[in-house]
């Protein structure tokens, strides 16, 4: 069974700081993506990882995945208020028949 | 260029109704989803679909079925609904393997 554990599900942080919200998976993965939700709204995609050792960035956000360690950490850089949001990565996996789950959600607060 | 389409936005149902939730993309996309959203619980696979005329379980398929007669159409029905089918359903859509999915705006349905 493919599953996606996302920690902490709640992050409080200050504007200014820095910090790191994890994603790991429990098998092979093809690929790997981080969405963005707003409340009451739909989904935006952040990024899409799909080999070992790959890192994006945008703006205040930087992406890696880690498949050997079945690991992708979403990094914060010196917050601010607009990065407020709940922030889900999801897996997708050919083993699994195409299925792409999603982990739990980090609600981000971020405080001014 | 509308995306993903999902209606109806809003619905209220008594328990034991049946219904059906519509999505609809105009990106010739062969992959298509439908998750439910909890809170705390994030995205929850039904069902989904790796093309016209198939369907697969997801995580969380009892009480719901879906058709995917026109590639552009996946259908989420319930056939009696009860309270704890209510919830945020959102529909996603992708070419297939490596790229991102795009998502519909949701449908929010209560069951009382």
């Amino acid at each position: 069974e493919l599953k996606v554990e996302q920690n902490p599900l709640f992050l409080s942080m200050q504007e200014g700081k820095n910090y790191t919200i994890y994603c790991n998976y429990s098998t092979t993965s093809d690929r790997l993506y981080w969405y963005r939700q707003d409340p009451g709204k739909s989904l935006e995609s952040l990024f899409v990882l799909l080999s070992n050792g790959a890192v994006k960035q945008e703006g205040r956000l930087m992406a890696s995945l880690d498949t050997k360690a079945r690991l992708s950490t979403l990094h914060i850089t010196a917050a601010v208020h607009d990065l407020s949001a709940t922030y889900f990565c999801a897996v997708g996996s050919m083993e699994y028949g195409n299925k792409l789950v999603f982990g739990a959600g980090t609600i981000l607060r971020v405080k001014s | 260029n509308a995306g993903v389409t999902q209606t109806p936005k809003f619905r209220v149902l008594k328990t034991g109704q049946s219904m059906t939730l519509l999505c609809a993309q105009d990106m010739n996309h062969e992959y298509m989803y439908w998750y439910r959203q909890d809170p705390g619980m994030g995205l929850r696979l039904i069902h989904y679909s790796v093309g016209e005329g198939t369907t697969a379980k997801g995580e969380v398929p009892d009480g719901y079925n879906v058709s995917r007669l026109k590639k552009q159409n996946f259908l989420l029905g319930l056939e009696s609904a009860a309270p704890s089918q209510t919830s945020v359903y959102f529909c996603a859509s992708t070419p297939g393997w490596g790229t991102e999915a795009f998502f519909g705006q949701g449908t929010r349905l209560t069951v009382v």
